[in-house]
């Protein structure tokens, strides 16, 4: 089973700062990776997809993605309160339409 | 939001008792799937469907069974519930083009609790 890895923190950063998520994965043919959301209680909610070398800016969000070295991240810029969740990575498997999922990392936006 | 449905969205139910969880979508992707989330282990796959009748195992397949007879619909079946099902289960959905997977959407859950 390829493996996707996560810091399961939690992960505390003050309002307004930059929060940074890291996601590791070991199958070196994934193409397609995934950035979720997920609130207490609620179903993952697609935020951010990258699927080439770089960074790629969505508003607030911002996934990085470097496939030699088999790690994307998420950074979230002026983190606000309601950014307090745990966020998923995503890497689908082999190339394949399956997705294997971290286990996620808590993160908790202080006012 | 992606017009996913489940239902029904809890249940409690006894151990060796049949279970069938349903899985409905308005989009008409060719993907579905059936996820598990627990505490420590994240979401996993169960089973997945490319297309109608074509479905296919997942990393945690034993005790469960799928159909899917039409496009929107996507069918559970936990064939004898054990306490070791009791979890939070989530249907999505996806379309693929190229190479790789695209991107897929959730739906709301279904909490199943096995007593």
């Amino acid at each position: 089973q390829k493996e996707v890895e996560q810091n399961s923190g939690p992960l505390s950063v003050p309002e307004g700062a930059i929060a940074s998520l890291n996601c590791t994965y070991s199958d070196r043919g994934s193409q397609s990776f995934f950035w979720y959301r997920q609130y207490s209680g609620k179903s993952p909610e697609l935020i951010m997809f990258i699927y080439s070398n770089g960074d790629k800016e969505d508003g607030r969000f911002t996934a990085q993605l470097n496939k030699a070295s088999q790690y994307v991240s998420l950074l979230i810029r002026d983190s606000q309160p309601s950014d307090s969740a745990t966020y998923l990575c995503a890497v689908n498997q082999g190339g394949s339409e399956k997705l294997v999922f971290g286990k996620g990392t808590k993160l908790t936006v202080n006012p | 939001d992606a017009g996913i449905t489940q239902s029904p969205r809890h249940k409690v139910t006894e151990t060796g008792t049949p279970v069938t969880l349903r899985c409905h979508q308005t989009e008409n992707h060719r993907y579905m799937y059936w996820y598990r989330q627990d505490p420590g282990h994240g979401l996993r796959l169960i089973h997945y469907s490319y297309g109608v009748k074509d479905t296919d195992k997942g990393e945690v397949s034993d005790g469960y069974s799928v159909s899917r007879s039409k496009t929107e619909d996507f069918l559970l079946t936990l064939e004898s519930a054990t306490s070791s099902q009791t979890s939070v289960y989530f249907c999505a959905i996806s379309e693929v083009w190229g190479t790789g997977s695209g991107e897929q959407y959730f739906g709301p859950g279904t909490r199943l609790t096995v007593t």
